[in-house]
């Protein structure tokens, strides 16, 4: 069946580059996502890709798609503390029903 | 900025007692979604709605479970006859278009029964 796998911890120094990784199995997927889960908090959109797309930048975040081989990457510029979250990839196909990784804890420290 | 909203943000119930969690999603939005997280677990799909009707249910969404619009502003998810495995984080999400896109999540309602 679907699946998507991320690591679950990366540490960072504050300043350096983050990048967080994530693996898929549904070639079909339509879109690819990237949310943000502070701490007590709901699920925040951070941004997503198109499937015929390898790569999206959005201010601090890039987004990069390697499609052969069903792997997506969020790499954030300059990380700051308040970056401090888990992160979730999930993919979309043709409906919203969304297929979770289970979340990168990304830990800044000062 | 418009945003999903949820209440409660945290009931407790006991085992076989019913729970209704309440949802206002983005106003101009048609599909509505709900999805749960099990402590410690991954993000999981149960349900899509749209013109009043379930598009598309998970396994995990059994009888057990129900949704309704009642009016044109709320989304519930009914749990008819709560068991202890149905503690968790229930997230309500919208949006405008069903074809993949933005998908909007509220804050969530964590549920714990005992």
């Amino acid at each position: 069946g679907e699946d998507v796998e991320q690591s679950l911890f990366l540490s960072v120094r504050e300043g350096d580059s983050s990048v967080i990784n994530c693996t898929y199995t549904d070639s079909s997927s339509t879109y690819l996502y990237w949310y943000k889960q502070e701490p007590g908090a709901g699920l925040q959109l951070l941004t997503y890709i198109f499937s015929n797309m390898d790569m999206k930048q959005d201010q601090r975040l890039t987004v990069l798609l390697n499609k052969k081989d069903k792997h997506l990457s969020l790499r954030i510029a300059d990380t700051q503390t308040g970056d401090s979250a888990i992160y979730f990839c999930a993919e979309g196909g043709a409906t919203n029903k969304l297929i979770f990784g289970t979340g990168t804890l990304l830990a800044v420290q000062p | 900025e418009p945003e999903v909203t949820q209440t409660p943000s945290h009931q407790v119930t006991q085992m076989g007692q019913e729970v209704i969690l309440r949802c206002v999603p983005i106003s101009n939005h048609l599909y509505f979604y709900w999805y749960r997280q099990i402590l410690g677990q991954k993000v999981e799909f149960l349900v899509s709605f749209y013109n009043n009707e379930i598009s598309e249910k998970s396994e995990i969404f059994d009888d057990q479970f129900s949704v309704e619009r009642p009016d044109g502003s709320n989304f519930t998810l009914k749990i008819r006859s709560t068991k202890l495995e149905d503690s968790a984080m229930y997230f309500c999400a919208s949006s405008q278009k069903g074809g993949a896109g933005e998908l909007f999540f509220g804050e969530g309602s964590r549920l714990t029964v005992l």
